[in-house]
């Protein structure tokens, strides 16, 4: 059975500042697929990054970047120089082939951004 | 390009009332999604469309709720009658069929029974 674990309940930082928010994934299947969605106040789940589990590249998208390791089933998320806009819920979802689009969502990580 | 509209986007009712919820997906998304999202928690799968027809609707509680799309674009999910623990946010999807492809979400609607 496919499972995703934020254990991190809330953070808070200061503007600025480095953040990571970890997560952990289960799955038996070889062929999957890890998301992470960003929910600002408004509610909008917002989609901010796909990888497949034959891709362990790293990836950086501005002050945004990504840390996919397979030996540990982790798929990290590191904001750089973190911003207020940044506050919000983040979400981890995991989704199989054999699952078939379904997605697993984690408990979700409340960051919040002091100025 | 339009996101995934959904309306209303709040509904208060009280128990035992029924109540519907409106979908309409990204044009060209054949595939649909219904999710439940309780307070703290992260959204949970109700059920998947593809076009028209629902393909895993395995988490849906069949005996208060039901969904249709009956021309494969705009859906409707309806709870009657609604309980008190059904108090939540309603996330509607879509996406390409195809494995793998990111979900887009709308705006969701929050019911809450009294």
């Amino acid at each position: 059975a496919q499972k995703v674990t934020q254990a991190q309940t809330e953070i808070s930082v200061v503007e600025k500042e480095d953040v990571t928010l970890d997560c952990v994934y289960e799955t038996r299947d070889t062929t999957y697929y890890l998301f992470w969605y960003k929910q600002p106040p408004s509610g909008e789940l917002v989609f901010l990054i796909r990888r497949n589990s034959f891709d362990e590249q790293n990836e950086i998208s501005g002050r945004y970047s990504w840390n996919f390791q397979k030996s540990t089933s982790s798929f990290n998320f590191t904001i750089t120089a973190s911003q207020v806009v940044d506050s919000a819920v983040y979400f981890c979802a995991l989704s199989e082939r054999q699952g078939a689009q379904k997605l697993v969502f984690g408990q979700g990580t409340r960051l919040t951004i002091n100025p | 390009e339009a996101g995934v509209v959904q309306s209303p986007r709040y509904k208060i009712i009280e128990k035992k009332q029924p109540v519907a919820f409106w979908c309409n997906p990204i044009s060209g998304h054949n595939t649909l999604y219904w999710y439940r999202q309780n307070l703290g928690q992260g959204p949970e799968l109700l059920i998947r469309y593809e076009n028209e027809e629902a393909v895993d609707d395995s988490q849906l509680p069949k005996d208060r709720f039901s969904a249709e799309r009956l021309k494969g674009v705009d859906s409707t999910l309806k709870i009657q009658p609604a309980e008190l623990g059904d108090s939540a946010v309603y996330l509607c999807a879509s996406s390409q069929t195809r494995l793998g492809y990111e979900q887009y979400f709308g705006p969701g609607t929050r019911l809450t029974v009294t």
